[in-house]
């Protein structure tokens, strides 16, 4: 598609429930970002893949967090009995090319509102 | 590890002012700054960047210059205008001890008529 693509664009859930978060990334970017934008705590790291594996994993921020790729393409980001700190706005980007690039340029998708009641 | 601090918001200005948002990181080696912009219901895209001291990132009006004496990336514009209103957000990306880019908390400018 045309740009990274994120669904749903809003997630009610309540506590203790399982979600899933899919992203579908820009046709041919091998390198793909999750990360957690909280209120007044800016954009939180939380995993990278290139290609379908996950060389950094350091920003998942417990084991109920766990994502995969398939195909080298949709992500899908699963979040086990959500709490209400769960909370936030989760962002997917995607790039061409990955570590190591200097100039490296993400695109974002426009993130899954998530709310924990 | 590494970090990037930016000043806190909201900065509230009038069209036609002067913007200055600071930016400072801590980082090992040489990395490439950045500033992302996330327009009102839009995803963030990126705005400028300079990848090594001394380089110059400029886009629709705004530069930001990469000062490594001072480990900042300040980004500035001579006249905002009312659609120049988002949040703005500093990062570094650090090819060596790192794969991902690490963002400030962002700060939100407003622009008023």
């Amino acid at each position: 598609g045309a740009g990274v693509s994120q669904s749903p664009s809003n997630k009610v859930t309540e506590k203790g429930k399982d979600v899933e978060l899919r992203c579908d990334p820009i046709s041919g970017h091998t390198a793909l970002y999750w990360y957690r934008q909280s209120l007044g705590q800016g954009l939180e790291f939380l995993i990278y893949f290139q290609g379908n594996s996950a060389p950094d994993k350091s920003g998942l921020p417990s084991d109920r967090f766990s994502a995969e790729r398939t195909g080298g393409s949709v992500s899908t980001l699963t979040i086990q009995r959500t709490q209400q700190e769960d909370s936030a706005v989760y962002l997917c980007a995607s790039s061409l090319a990955g570590a190591g690039q200097a100039n490296e340029k993400l695109f974002f998708g426009s993130g899954t509102q998530l709310s924990v009641l | 590890g590494d970090s990037v601090t930016q000043m806190e918001g909201p900065v509230t200005l009038s069209e036609e002012a002067f913007l200055t948002i600071n930016c400072t990181y801590t980082a090992t080696g040489y990395p490439s700054l950045f500033w992302y912009v996330q327009y009102p219901g839009e995803g963030l895209q990126l705005l400028l960047k300079a990848t090594k001291a001394d380089d110059k990132g400029s886009n629709k009006g705004f530069e930001a210059t990469y000062r490594k004496e001072t480990t900042s990336f300040h980004l500035e514009k001579g006249s905002v205008q009312v659609s120049d209103s988002a949040v703005y957000f500093c990062a570094l990306f650090n090819t060596g001890t790192a794969s991902k880019l690490t963002f400030g908390t962002g700060t939100r400018l407003q622009v008023t008529l």
